[in-house]
């Protein structure tokens, strides 16, 4: 069974940073890309960052570009997002996402983890 | 940027009802469309995906349909487990958005 743990969230101030991490289960993470979504409170799904499966490829949203850093450790089949400069409008439950292997979408999702940027 | 236009924004309907979500892009996005059903506190679920791929596992009620700019998700009978938000997704020159969201109500 596939299955995708975010950890990492939590109460940060502005300009603060934060790791977020994913740990896989359950397929071969070595062979598939990997996705960060998240979800402002009350509000829509935002495309974050995305890493092919040995990190050659790795794309930003513009909102988060610069500040942002996607990584993943095939060895350890986990996924990580470093957030620096945090802003209030980076508030968001983030979700980690496996890319499918027939297409450019999102097959699996993570429960997600909740970052609060607040002073 | 493509941008993606969800319509409507709710929807009531009752259970047995026929849904309609429409998806509309800002530009030519081939097929590269999915769609994805979200309930609250959970994770988006994918449901449709190259613009009328059904996902595994996911009832045959729901379809898609479209290519180009105009894409629709269509449930032919709405079930109570149904009631949801949709949303579509794009993908393009390695970046990819979602709709705004569609929220489906019980009327």
């Amino acid at each position: 069974e596939v299955q995708l743990v975010e950890s990492g969230g939590g109460l940060v101030k502005p300009g603060g940073s934060l790791r977020l991490s994913c740990a896989a289960s359950g397929f071969t993470f070595s062979s598939y890309s990997m996705n960060w979504v998240r979800q402002a409170p009350g509000k829509g799904l935002e495309w974050v960052s995305s890493i092919s499966s040995s990190s050659s490829y790795i794309y930003y949203a513009d909102s988060v570009k610069g500040r942002f850093t996607i990584s993943r450790d095939n060895a350890k089949n986990s996924l990580y997002l470093q957030m620096n400069s945090l802003r209030a409008e980076d508030t968001a439950v983030y979700y980690c996402a496996r890319g499918s292997s027939t297409g450019p979408h999102f097959d699996y999702w993570g429960q997600g983890t909740l970052v609060t940027v607040s002073s | 940027d493509i941008q993606m236009t969800q319509s409507p924004s709710t929807l009531s309907a009752s259970v047995g009802d026929r849904v309609t979500i429409t998806c509309r892009a800002s530009q030519s996005i081939s097929s590269w469309l999915a769609w994805y059903q979200q309930k609250p506190g959970k994770a988006p679920k994918l449901l449709i995906y190259k613009a009328s791929s059904l996902e595994s596992g996911v009832p045959s009620r729901f379809s898609g349909s479209g290519s180009g700019t105009e894409f629709t998700l269509t449930i032919s009978s709405l079930q109570p487990d149904d009631f949801a938000t949709y949303y579509c997704q794009q993908y393009n020159s390695y970046t990819w958005t979602f709709g705004q969201g569609t929220k489906v109500e019980i009327k």
